[in-house]
């Protein structure tokens, strides 16, 4: 059975740096690429992060790019993100989630960030 | 970045009712491979989202028949025949043809 489990959240000042984690299982963690995707409190879906099996590629939003850095170790298996200068407007449910084809075939559960004063 | 567009629904829906949700992209999602990058995810109140359809109309693992996907290269179609009750919450669009992969907004289903 896939699993991914998120860790790392929590409440964090403004400006200050998070570092989340995603642990995977029940799948072999190198073959795939993943996906961290954010949710807003009470607010759609918005995808953050991508970095293939291998970590040749990676791709970020916008809204994120020069601040949050993906990476993987797939001796661990297990997803990171890296999120300085946190804004309030990055506060959210993050979830990671495998890749298939361009789908987004298994996610978490999510970790909350809290970002606030 | 590819705009994606979802309407909504006339809820409260009957139970039992054939509902259709659609979602428009402002770019073709038909690529020269043949395939359509459109996925469909259903979030259920208090779960993480889950994948329904991708391609544009090939149903994932384990999801009902009852969901089916359609649609051209711009606009596109899911369709949930015989409303459930747990067909209850927040249906996604998602393109994957390319970087940033986006989202419609969502549609809610409520039942009635």
């Amino acid at each position: 059975e896939v699993q991914l489990v998120e860790s790392g959240g929590g409440l964090v000042q403004p400006g200050r740096s998070l570092k989340l984690s995603c642990v995977a299982s029940g799948f072999t963690f190198s073959n795939y690429g993943m996906n961290w995707i954010r949710q807003a409190p009470g607010k759609g879906l918005e995808w953050v992060a991508y970095i293939s099996s291998g970590s040749s590629y990676i791709y970020y939003a916008e809204t994120v790019k020069g601040r949050f850095t993906i990476s993987r170790d797939n001796a661990k298996n297990t997803l990171y993100l890296q999120m300085t200068s946190l804004r309030s407007e990055d506060t959210a449910l993050y979830y990671c989630a495998r890749g298939q084809l361009t789908s987004f075939a298994y996610w978490g559960q999510g970790t909350l960030v809290t970002v606030s004063s | 970045d590819i705009v994606m567009t979802q309407g909504a629904l006339p809820n409260p829906v009957p139970s039992g009712e054939s509902v259709s949700i659609t979602c428009r992209s402002s770019k073709s999602l038909l690529y020269s491979d043949g395939k359509t990058y459109l996925n469909w995810y259903l979030q259920r109140p208090g779960q993480s989202p889950q994948l329904l359809i991708y391609w544009m109309s090939t149903r994932a693992s384990g999801v009902s028949d009852r969901f089916s996907g359609s649609g051209s290269g711009t606009d596109f179609t899911l369709k949930i025949s015989g409303v459930e009750a747990e067909d209850v919450g927040v249906y996604y669009c998602q393109q994957g043809l390319e970087f940033p992969r986006t989202f419609g907004a969502g549609t809610k289903l409520e039942l009635k």
